[in-house]
């Protein structure tokens, strides 16, 4: 079975650090992408941004470039989300997921998907 | 930046016939994918590639396309069906992946 298993929940003051976790396994962790996913309390879902294990290539949406950093230790099958300074703002649901991609030669058509994913780590800032 | 637009709420009766839509001008390109999330869980993959099923899904969950919209249907809509519905594409480059706002799906 393919799984992912997130760390636990955390709670953080304003200004501190953390990293939080995904482990993979069922399957070949160095061969798929792993997403990071947020969803802040009431709201939906925002991708983050994606992690190659096998070569830890990394590509990031624009809203969290520079706020974040994504990693992968291929040696653990674990994916890291990381922040070096936490704000209020940072206060919300942070989902892993597998992220699959598929190129239709026929039609020049891309695919991304996300499954499965993680139980998510909720992440709470407050001073 | 890119973006789906998705309804913000659909309501059906059981055994209904109820659609989410999602549009997004690089949808002729890229196809979705779509997510059930139900509260207090994580998403679930209901449908990718427009309308591949995974396995696992019921039959009722279909997708399809046509120019800038995709649309999820589930027919014969069950009381277990109430969650959040997020459809989920990419940008024209590919680069960017983009998720719709969301849409709550009330089983009446």
């Amino acid at each position: 079975e393919v799984q992912l298993v997130q760390s636990g929940a955390e709670v953080k003051k304003p200004g501190e650090s953390l990293k939080i976790s995904c482990k993979g396994s069922g399957y070949s962790f160095t061969s798929y992408w792993i997403g990071w996913v947020r969803q802040m309390p009431g709201k939906g879902l925002e991708w983050m941004g994606i992690v190659y294990p096998g070569d830890s290539d990394t590509r990031y949406s624009p809203s969290f470039q520079g706020q974040v950093i994504i990693s992968a230790d291929k040696s653990i099958s674990t994916a890291y989300l990381q922040w070096s300074s936490l704000k209020a703002s940072d206060t919300a649901m942070y989902y892993c997921a597998r992220h699959l991609y598929y190129f239709d030669t026929s039609t020049s058509t891309t695919s991304n998907w996300f499954d499965p994913w993680g139980q998510g780590t909720l992440v709470t800032v407050s001073s | 930046s890119y973006e789906l637009t998705q309804p913000p709420s659909v309501s059906v009766s059981p055994g209904q016939t109820a659609r989410i839509t999602c549009s997004g001008d690089a949808l002729p390109k890229q196809y979705a994918s779509w997510y059930q999330q139900k509260p207090g869980q994580a998403p679930v993959l209901v449908i990718y590639k427009d309308s591949e099923r995974p396995s696992g899904i019921p039959e009722r969950f279909s997708g399809s396309s046509s120019g800038t919209t995709v649309t999820l249907t589930i027919s014969g809509v069950q009381a277990e069906d109430e969650a959040d519905y997020y459809c989920q594409s990419a940008d024209s480059s590919g680069t960017h992946v983009v998720f719709g706002g969301g849409t709550k799906l009330t089983v009446l």
